[in-house]
């Protein structure tokens, strides 16, 4: 089956920092999803990319779909302590389920 | 009030009990999903269905059963727990394929499950 490459596994940094997460897959996707889960809810969609090369950005967060349709990245900038949380990657392709990284785990020191 | 709900929000149970997580959605989506989150693993696909009528096995289903009772539920059945199955569970919802945002899942708090 499809699978998908998360990394880094968790980040430790100071608030103020920027953060770079990414995912990648031997698979390409039509579809590249970005969630952030907080302790005690469920996954939350923060960003969605349809478009190879497509750069999308929400507020702070910066994501883009990777050419080969096979990538995608997240970065948050100047990261803040409310960013704590776990973050998925998640590929998906026409009219089928999503295929999810394993999650980055992102920890901010005031 | 949250638009996907799953109950008990936390179980404790011993091995060989049967056991059942609950979900219901008010979103009016026609696509459900369960989904089993360990740590360093991501969420994995358990079963899904895309209207009442249809089942779907995932990735990981061999110890689980589902039923859709109806548009808005979807219960998932552990038929004899195993340590093995003490994870997290999640209910999501979706659109189909081509609405406004197309693969897009909405997630339910999650179910913690410990089988002793």
């Amino acid at each position: 089956g499809q699978q998908l490459n998360q990394s880094p596994q968790s980040m430790f940094i100071q608030e103020g920092e920027d953060v770079s997460m990414n995912c990648t897959s031997s698979s390409i996707f039509n579809t590249w999803l970005w969630y952030k889960q907080e302790p005690g809810e469920g996954p939350v969609l923060l960003i969605a990319l349809y478009k190879a090369g497509e750069l999308t950005s929400n507020g702070r967060l910066t994501a883009q779909f990777g050419i080969t349709r096979k990538d995608s990245f997240l970065n948050i900038s100047a990261s803040i302590p409310s960013d704590v949380g776990i973050y998925f990657c998640a590929g998906g392709t026409s009219g089928s389920r999503l295929t999810f990284g394993e999650g980055t785990q992102l920890t901010v020191n005031p | 009030d949250a638009d996907v709900t799953q109950t008990p929000r936390n179980r404790i149970t011993k091995t060989g009990k049967r056991i059942m997580l609950e979900c219901s959605q008010t979103k009016g989506h026609d696509r459900m999903y369960w989904y089993r989150q360990d740590p360093g693993l991501g969420l994995r696909l358990i079963y899904y269905s895309f209207d009442v009528k249809d089942i779907n096995k995932g990735e990981i289903s061999d110890g689980y059963s589902v039923s859709r009772q109806a548009q808005a539920k979807f219960s998932l059945s552990l038929e004899s727990a195993i340590p093995n199955q003490t994870a997290l569970y999640f209910c999501a919802t979706s659109d189909p394929p081509g609405q406004k945002v197309s693969g897009e899942l909405f997630f339910g708090e999650g179910s913690r499950l410990t089988v002793l």
